[in-house]
């Protein structure tokens, strides 16, 4: 259980164009789930905390305007990344925690974004 | 906010020996303390947690271990394989509501056959 799956795994992009990534919970509904950034070799960085129903929280510095969020039922979370730029390549992780479930937070596999 | 230290940032064993990769945490509210395994490309993995009115928590050859006075816990990985080299990450949360996790730095582990 607790499964959570993220779309697309890799994608290449122009500069100045948007991007969209899915984030699904497939067999649990998650009120709550986390988008984060991660430069080579280093470890995840919290972007934004997404609540179903609700406007995201997003950490110090990052751009609400850029990295677009959008929560609008119990099993989908999307990010945006809008007028994308080569510094924005990264890799883009999300998960999820099932409240009632015991195996806490639970990743996507990751999107590899590349801005060319 | 939470702080979590790691180390070392690199380590490499030989295949059989045991590996142990140490993290800290500052803030003594946090009472959820999983562990992640992170291969080339992919999403992190919970290989094992610990909720802090525990002190050890085994699961075949992994291990974990929590000293809350001192804020620290430690993952213990015997008989490595070659295909235990990954990147581990260690993370801390106070796991109310929908608290975020807090991330160690990492540990790029090397099993060398």
């Amino acid at each position: 259980g607790a499964v959570v799956s993220q779309h697309p795994s890799r994608v290449i992009c122009k500069s100045g164009t948007s991007v969209k990534i899915e984030c699904r919970s497939l067999d649990f509904q998650a009120t709550t789930m986390f988008w984060y950034r991660q430069f080579p070799k280093q470890s995840l960085m919290l972007m934004a905390t997404s609540n179903e129903g609700s406007k995201a929280t997003y950490e110090q510095g990052v751009e609400k305007d850029k990295f677009l969020i959008n929560h609008a039922s119990l099993t989908l979370s999307t990010l945006t990344v809008t007028s994308a730029h080569p510094e924005d390549s990264s890799f883009y992780i999300c998960s999820a925690r099932d409240p009632a479930g015991a195996r806490g937070y639970t990743f996507g596999s990751g999107t590899r974004l590349t801005v060319v | 906010g939470e702080n979590v230290e790691q180390h070392p940032s690199t380590l490499s064993v030989q295949e059989g020996d045991s590996a142990v990769i140490k993290c800290t945490y500052s803030d003594s509210a946090s009472n959820y303390f999983p562990w992640y395994k992170q291969e080339l490309g992919k999403g992190p993995q919970l290989i094992i947690d610990i909720r802090s009115n525990v002190g050890e928590k085994k699961d075949q050859r992994i291990a974990v271990t929590l000293n809350k006075t001192a804020k620290h816990f430690s993952l213990h990985i015997t008989e490595t394989q070659p295909e235990d080299s990954a990147v581990y990450f260690c993370a801390a949360s106070e796991q109310t509501g929908a608290n975020n996790l807090f991330f160690g730095t990492g540990t790029r582990l090397t099993v060398i056959p």
